[in-house]
Parts: structure tokens; C-alpha cells; sequence
């Protein structure tokens, strides 16, 4: 039983376009919820994040956007660059406790 | 400040024996959390401990996995008779204490341990 699912294996968008990536969650709980960016051989690092309470927050080139209601939140990236192809992870949270997405990659092309 | 920890970085262990990995929290941090990503899956949640105390071990084997967070020291995951099945990469994360504002909810990784059993 899977909390939260990114349905989405891979992406692939041209540079200066906009990239969305997506996240659906099954428990009404969580609290908070977040993405973290991953290259390789390196751990996760924080990306962006948003409480429950809220449906939008927004930082630089990145905004997350929470629709409670068809517990689903998304990461979009624009203008995209190649800098950004990553695995991104979405997690959710209740009580300290992170359940993670299996992850997108993005691929950025120039 | 320096980041979260985790040594070594790549293990080789053969079957049968013990795998201790160790993660040094960022400074403050008094919160660890252990993962575990099997090749082409995601992060899996295995152990979350504070100092001296293990808070949630939901996702822990039930068999062969430890971890502990001694008052000194780091946080330790061991896996006794290791399997082929076990090889993956370990990655700990630390944070401050979540029961505060959610913004303490972000957790901080490191480099992550690459565990492989022949």
C-alpha cells in the first residue's frame, strides 16, 4: 500500500519551458509536504516545501501547489534548465515522519 | 557547519557477516532518520531515533536490522548476516526536532552508504 505515488517515471522537457512533476497521496494526515532533488551518488536535498494549510508556495524558478481536496500536490519548475535533471522526490509528512514518493527523473534538454 | 555524515561511503561485505553504517547528524540536529533505496525504487523509510531513544522503527526487517543513537557518538544501522537482498544504498538524514514548527519537518541528508553483499 503505497502513501504516496509518483505516477510519472521520467520527463523529458526543452530548457526555458516549464516542467511539472507530480505527486499523489493517499492519507488525509499529512501535514506537510515536501520535494527534495537528487543527482547521482549523492543523497536528496531539500527543495521545497508546503503545509496543508496552504495551496501555493512559490521560491524563485520553483513552485509547489497542494490541491487537498484530490490529495495531489505538483512541482513546477520554470524556465527549466539543464542544471535541473534530477530524480525528484515528493515526500509527506505526519507527526516527523517522511514517507517518499519512488521519484521522477527530469531530463532538461538544451 | 558541516553536513550529515555517513562512513563509509561504499561497503563490501560477503554474506553471513555484519554491516555497521554510521551517521553523524548536522550540528543541533537531534533527530536521525534511516532509508534505504533499492536499485530503480525509491527511498523507503526504515528508523527514525532521537538521542537514546527510537521513536518510530515501522519500517525496520524485523529480523537482522538494529540502529541505535547513543548520547555520544552517531547514530549506528547494523545488519547481522547479511544477504544478497540487503545490497543497497543507506542514506540518513537528520533534523531538528519535528514536533516544533513544521519547517523542522525538512531533513537533511548525506552522501549515503552503498552497501553491497557478494
Amino acid at each position: 500500500d503505497q502513501q504516496v505515488k509518483q505516477n510519472s517515471p521520467s520527463l523529458s522537457v526543452q530548457e526555458g519551458r516549464i516542467s511539472i512533476l507530480n505527486c499523489d497521496y493517499t492519507n488525509s494526515m499529512f501535514d506537510y509536504f515536501l520535494w527534495y532533488k537528487k543527482y547521482p551518488a549523492e543523497g536528496p536535498t531539500f527543495l521545497i516545501s508546503i503545509s496543508s494549510i496552504k495551496d501555493k508556495n512559490e521560491d524563485g524558478r520553483f513552485t509547489v501547489f497542494l490541491n487537498k481536496s484530490a490529495k495531489h500536490l505538483s512541482l513546477h519548475i520554470v524556465p527549466s534548465q539543464p542544471g535541473d535533471s534530477a530524480v525528484y522526490f515528493c515526500a509527506a509528512t505526519n507527526a516527523g515522519k517522511s514517507t517518499f514518493g519512488d521519484g521522477t527523473t527530469l531530463t532538461v534538454k538544451p | 557547519n558541516a553536513g550529515v555524515m555517513q562512513n563509509p561511503r561504499h561497503l563490501v561485505r560477503r554474506r553471513g557477516q555484519e554491516a555497521r553504517l554510521r551517521c553523524s547528524p548536522m550540528k543541533g540536529h537531534s533527530h536521525v532518520y534511516w532509508y534505504r533505496q533499492l536499485p530503480e525504487e525509491g527511498l523507503k523509510f526504515m528508523v527514525y531515533l532521537q538521542k537514546e531513544n527510537i521513536i518510530d522503527e515501522s519500517g525496520m526487517p524485523k529480523e537482522r536490522f538494529s540502529a541505535e543513537f547513543p548520547k555520544e557518538g552517531p547514530s549506528i544501522l547494523r545488519i547481522q548476516q547479511v544477504v544478497r537482498g540487503d545490497s543497497a544504498a543507506y542514506f540518513c538524514a537528520s533534523s531538528l526536532n519535528p514536533s516544533g514548527d513544521t519547517s523542522f519537518y525538512e531533513q537533511y541528508f548525506g552522501p549515503g552508504t552503498r552497501l553491497t553483499v557478494t
